[in-house]
């Protein structure tokens, strides 16, 4: 039972333009959500995280949204370039409104950002 | 400062046979933990250490053993390999938010 989808395994987006990637989840007890970037043969690095009881967090070009009522959120990179091109992880915690705690991630969205 | 360091980088077992993946950190962090990522899963946790001295199951931690040797070191045991654990794993430790090293592929032949 996947408890956090990226339901959009790839995503191509040109230079410049705005790139959307999402996240659902089903339990009703994580309260942190994070996303991670990964390129190819290295580790995730952290990009940007949202508690829930806030429902925006911008980050230079990144800003993370949050829907509880649809348990969805979404990173939103503005302007999009190729070095975003990578995969893209959404996680969630159970962390008492901190960022502790185990994460469970989704299955990840591949972004690529053309020149 | 290296961050969270894994060694071997890839290793390749026969299906039986025994191997320990290291991993270290430089953080003073407290919690570390061990992923394994697979095509279309993501990364889902094997096993994970709050502090020195515990280690508790994460959501697929059949077929692995762990040991906290001290503050810096967690290690992943391997006692008797199959191809189902064919994957990349990865050892991460926090402070606020989790630092991943680079990952070690395994290949279970």
């Amino acid at each position: 039972d996947q408890q956090v989808k990226q339901n959009s395994p790839s995503l191509s987006v040109q230079e410049g333009r705005i790139s959307i990637l999402n996240c659902d989840y089903t339990n009703s007890m994580f309260d942190y959500f994070l996303w991670y970037k990964k390129y190819p043969a290295e580790g995730p690095t952290f990009l940007i995280s949202i508690s829930s009881i806030k429902d925006k967090n911008e980050d230079g070009r990144f800003t993370v949204f949050l829907n509880k009522s649809a348990k969805h959120l979404s990173l939103h990179i503005v302007p999009s370039q190729p070095g975003d091109s990578a995969v893209y992880f959404c996680a969630a915690s159970e962390g008492g409104g901190t960022s502790y705690g185990k994460l469970t991630f989704g299955q990840g969205t591949i972004l690529t950002v053309h020149p | 400062n290296a961050g969270v360091t894994q060694t071997p980088k890839f290793q390749v077992l026969k299906t039986g046979q025994s191997m320990t993946l290291q991993c270290a950190q430089d953080m003073n962090h407290n919690s570390m933990y061990w992923y394994r990522q697979d095509p279309g899963m993501g990364l889902r946790l094997i096993y994970y250490s709050a502090s020195e001295g515990t280690t508790d199951k994460g959501e697929v931690p059949n077929g692995y053993n762990v040991s906290r040797l001290n503050k810096r070191e967690f290690s992943l045991r391997l006692e008797s390999a199959a191809p189902s654990q064919t994957s990349v794993y990865f050892c991460a430790s926090q402070r606020e938010t989790q630092y991943f090293g680079p990952g070690t592929r395994l290949l279970v032949l």
